[in-house]
């Protein structure tokens, strides 16, 4: 079975700074990885996926993550923050050769400080 | 185009009741999804569908929960006996294909059913 853990569940960032967005993951098998993104009031957005090849993926918004076997991780990084990233952002793994379920982390929730 | 679609958006109910949620994927796709996800958490898988059968229905938490999809288009999530620990917001999602090995069709998720079980 799989599991992911995202370690904060909140994150506090000024406007124009860095930000890194925790995720690791467990598995006995081999996995895609996902970010979602969830928006005040509205529903989940995909923002990047890892299905193979190059470990460094790019999303919408700016954002990226990489993927990391041995750490098992797939933190998600923005150099840049703007007040509209504010946002719940879930990591999430899926088993390669079995294409249902979706395992979600608890979400981090990303605070932009003007 | 039009993305997933679920009614209603908000469902109020009394405990004991029977409740019936209504997801309208994205026309074409033949997998659909249903999630579940309570306050503070993520979503929590419930079932799946590949066409008109459930391919795997292991998360739905016990026989009060049960899904339907008899034309392989719309689904409808169906609680009986409602509980106060059913409230939640039940999500579904739509992708265009699941084949075993190929799982790189993206989920698209609806707004969401906001269930308040009182």
């Amino acid at each position: 079975a799989q599991s992911v853990t995202q370690l904060d569940s909140q994150v506090p960032v000024f406007e124009e700074a860095p930000v890194e967005l925790r995720c690791n993951y467990s598995s006995s098998v081999s996995v895609y990885l996902f970010w979602y993104v969830q928006y005040p009031n509205q529903g989940l957005q995909l923002l990047l996926k890892y299905l193979s090849g190059s470990t460094l993926v790019k999303g919408i918004n700016g954002f990226e993550a990489e993927f990391n076997k041995s750490q098992t991780s797939f933190h998600l990084r923005k150099p840049s923050v703007h007040i509209s990233d504010t946002a719940e952002y879930f990591c999430a793994v899926s088993d390669r050769d079995r294409d249902d379920k979706i395992i979600f982390g608890k979400g981090t929730r990303l605070h932009i400080l003007p | 185009g039009a993305g997933v679609s679920q009614t209603p958006s908000n469902k109020v109910t009394e405990k004991g009741k029977y409740v019936e949620l209504r997801c309208d994927p994205i026309s074409g796709h033949t997998a659909l999804y249903w999630y579940r996800q309570s306050l503070g958490q993520g979503p929590e898988f419930l079932i799946y569908f590949q066409g008109t059968g459930a391919a795997d229905d292991s998360g739905l938490p016990n026989d009060r929960f049960f899904a339907v999809r008899p034309e392989g288009s719309v689904s409808t999530l169906k609680i009986q006996r409602t509980e106060r620990g059913d409230s939640a917001v039940y999500l579904c999602a739509s992708s265009l294909t699941s084949l075993a090995g190929d799982s790189t069709d993206t989920q698209y998720f609806g707004p969401g059913t906001r269930l308040t079980v009182l």
